[in-house]
């Protein structure tokens, strides 16, 4: 496969468990912020994104959670399933004016049948 | 079906030689981004555009070039003053520029050296 997946942290999971997958960011400026999954060889896939003057944000099977004051960011995946594998990346962005978009270096879900 | 496309999933460049990465969008979307990604790094950016007609260096821009001559495509060249050309490349757009955007990616185009 892709060589997209080395050297990041892995956390496994048993199908049907649910999954956490944490974030730190850096820049207490930030007021947006995207959880992206991308499978091997494959582009990012945009999952779900949360403005800063909100705690909790639920998708399909996944909710976001950001802490502010510790500038945290995780993101949960209800009962996991094996097309949940994969790395699984935060964005930061500000909102006003331009502003770049920070990527982290991901995590490897990898779900166990 | 609409989406980010780029072309060719692979790429093979030789020793001193130019290569050129496609990436086309019918999203609509003003705003278009190259990425180059390395194993346990980052997305680092090498150009964005904000409108047609329009493009700025990103943090890595050194040894790649671009041209944005109509909103749908923004092709990228890897020229052969980049030494390190091997990476993964993404490309991105957004509805806009400015404001909170969410980038949409393409599948994107594996560069090796041969």
């Amino acid at each position: 496969g892709e060589s997209v997946g080395l050297h990041l942290p892995t956390l496994s999971v048993q199908e049907g468990d649910n999954s956490i997958i944490n974030c730190a960011y850096s820049n207490s400026a930030s007021d947006y912020f995207i959880w992206y999954k991308q499978e091997s060889g494959k582009g990012p896939q945009f999952i779900i994104d949360i403005r800063s003057n909100m705690d909790k944000r639920q998708g399909q099977r996944v909710t976001v959670l950001l802490n502010k004051t510790v500038k945290h960011l995780s993101l949960q995946i209800a009962a996991t399933q094996p097309g949940d594998s994969a790395v699984y990346f935060c964005a930061e962005s500000g909102s006003g004016g331009y502003q770049k978009v920070t990527f982290g270096t991901g995590t490897k879900l990898q779900v166990i049948p | 079906d609409g989406g980010i496309t780029q072309s060719p999933k692979y790429l093979f460049r030789k020793e001193g030689q130019n290569v050129t990465l496609s990436c086309e969008q019918n999203l609509n979307h003003d705003a278009m981004y190259w990425y180059r990604q390395d194993p346990g790094q980052g997305l680092r950016l090498i150009y964005y555009s904000q409108i047609v007609n329009d493009f700025q260096k990103g943090d890595i821009a050194e040894g790649y070039s671009v041209s944005r001559e109509k909103k749908e495509s923004f092709p990228l060249t890897v020229t052969s003053a980049q030494k390190n050309p091997t990476a993964f490349y993404l490309c991105a757009s957004s509805i806009r520029f400015e404001g909170e955007k969410t980038q949409y990616f393409g599948p994107g185009t594996r560069l090796l050296v041969l």
